[in-house]
C-alpha cells in the first residue's frame, strides 16, 4: 500500500498562512500526490495535486520536496471556511485506488 | 448541474435486512467508487468500477455487493452479512482511475 503520514491536528489563526505537512517516504517516481479536504458530514473535495514540481491553484499551493518523500499543502490566508480534515493521498500509477489515511484536522481560530 | 447524487441522505436498516444505496453521476465518468467512513476515521474502499459491467473488490468488500449496468449508476447493497453496517457511505467518480475523484454528499446508514 502507498502510505502517507500526517499530523492528527493543527491550528491556525484566521488570515494567516497554514502549512500542512505530509510524509510519503515510499513514493515511487510515477506516483502523484493528491490533497483533498472534507468538511463535517460532507464528501471530500479535491484541493490540488502534483508530481514533481510545485503547483498553485485558486485554493492552495503544493510544495513538493526535491526527493519527493514529503510535501506541504499551503493555504495562503486561512479562513473559517478552511476548517476541515485535510487528506494527503498517493495515487499509485500501477494501481487503481486512492488510499486515504486519517488526515489532519485543521482548526481555524477567529 | 453536473455532479454526483447519492440517495437517500439517511437510511435505517433493520436486522437481517438488505438495503441499497443509490449513486448516480452525470459527469460521463468511466470510474466509480464506494467508500465507507467510520467516525473519526479516514475513508476505506469497498468496491470500485473502471467501466460498465466490471467492478473490483476494495479493502473491505465483505458484506457488500455492487452492480454497474449503466455508466451513470453504481448502486451499493449492504447485505445482512455485514454485521456492523453503521457508517457514512461515500460514492465517487473519476474520468479514469488515474484522475481526480469527485464525491457525493454521502449516505448515513444506521441500524435499528
Amino acid at each position: 500500500d502507498a502510505k502517507t503520514t500526517q499530523p492528527n491536528s493543527m491550528e491556525s489563526n484566521e488570515e494567516e498562512p497554514v502549512h500542512l505537512p505530509c510524509n510519503h517516504s515510499t513514493i515511487s517516481g510515477t506516483d502523484y500526490i493528491h490533497w483533498y479536504r472534507q468538511l463535517p458530514s460532507q464528501g471530500p473535495e479535491y484541493v490540488i495535486h502534483g508530481l514533481t514540481s510545485n503547483v498553485n491553484n485558486r485554493m492552495a499551493s503544493l510544495a513538493i520536496a526535491e526527493d519527493r518523500k514529503s510535501s506541504t499543502l499551503i493555504l495562503h490566508r486561512a479562513t473559517l471556511r478552511d476548517a476541515a480534515v485535510y487528506y494527503c493521498i498517493l495515487l499509485v500509477n500501477t494501481g487503481n485506488q486512492f488510499y486515504f489515511g486519517t488526515g489532519t484536522s485543521l482548526t481555524v481560530i477567529p | 448541474d453536473g455532479g454526483i447524487t447519492q440517495s437517500p441522505k439517511y437510511l435505517f436498516r433493520k436486522e437481517g435486512q438488505n438495503v441499497t444505496l443509490s449513486c448516480e453521476q452525470n459527469l460521463n465518468h468511466d470510474a466509480m467508487y464506494w467508500y465507507r467512513q467510520d467516525p473519526g476515521q479516514g475513508l476505506r474502499l469497498i468496491y470500485y468500477s473502471q467501466i460498465v459491467n466490471d467492478f473490483q473488490k476494495g479493502d473491505i468488500a465483505e458484506g457488500y455487493s455492487v452492480s454497474r449496468e449503466k455508466k451513470e449508476s453504481f448502486p451499493l447493497t449492504v447485505t445482512s452479512a455485514q454485521k456492523n453496517p453503521t457508517a457514512f457511505y461515500l460514492c465517487a467518480s473519476s474520468m479514469t482511475t488515474q484522475n481526480i475523484q469527485y464525491f457525493g454528499a454521502g449516505t448515513r446508514l444506521s441500524v435499528l
